[in-house]
């Protein structure tokens, strides 16, 4: 079955720290999509990142970096030089291709405070 | 202008009360969405549609329907609203072609029941 943990359900940190969210999932699937979005204090959600599982290559845009890796089912999320821009929930999610992408099941979130 | 819209924003009702909740878009996908956002529990998936015949239920639709009124738009609705029903809502949308299945969001729609 699909699951995705986020274990780190707050953190804190002062402006220019570089900061690392967790992500672990779940899945039987060989292909299967992984995702990450953005919930600022305004309430929308933002897409960041869509990897899927065959391109384990990380990636890196701007401050935000992203490390993809199939032996531990993780998909960890960077923020370097944090800014106070930067406090929002955080959410990973994953997708299956084989469901047709009607199920996507996200993690619980983590919310990041940024200090300045 | 928003690509997708909730309508209302807001709304406080009270129990028993029967709510919709509606949602537009103007991305032209045939997959929309409807989940509720609750602390602590990330966004659970209520009900979604491939396409306007097409309605399939999510992880917690029991107490939800919905209607796929056209490509552009899909309405959820609350019954008899209850106080656990208390949550933010978001419509979101996909397109249907390949696997890319990135989600498109709306605003949300913060539903308090008294």
């Amino acid at each position: 079955a699909q699951k995705v943990t986020q274990a780190q359900t707050e953190i804190s940190v002062v402006e220019k720290e570089d900061v690392t969210l967790d992500c672990v999932y779940e899945t039987r699937d060989t292909t299967y999509y992984l995702f990450w979005y953005k919930q600022p204090p305004s309430g929308e959600l933002v897409f960041l990142i869509r990897r899927n599982s065959f391109d384990e290559q990380n990636e890196i845009s701007g401050r935000y970096s992203w490390n993809f890796q199939k032996s531990t089912s993780s998909f960890n999320f960077t923020i370097t030089a944090s800014q106070v821009v930067d406090s929002a929930v955080y959410f990973c999610a994953l997708s299956e291709s084989n469901t047709g992408g009607f199920k996507t099941i996200f993690g619980a979130g983590t919310r990041l405070f940024v200090k300045a | 202008d928003a690509d997708v819209t909730q309508t209302p924003r807001n709304r406080i009702t009270k129990t028993g009360k029967r709510i919709m909740l509606e949602c537009s878009q103007t991305k032209g996908h045939d997959r929309m969405y409807w989940y509720r956002q609750d602390p602590g529990l990330g966004l659970r998936l209520i009900y979604y549609s491939f396409d306007v015949k097409d309605i399939n239920k999510g992880e917690i639709s029991d107490g939800y329907s919905v209607s796929r009124q056209a490509q552009a738009k899909f309405s959820l609705s609350l019954e008899s609203a209850i106080p656990n029903q208390t949550a933010l809502y978001f419509c979101a949308t996909s397109e249907a072609s390949g696997n890319y299945n990135e989600q498109f969001f709306g605003p949300g729609t913060r539903l308090t029941v008294l």
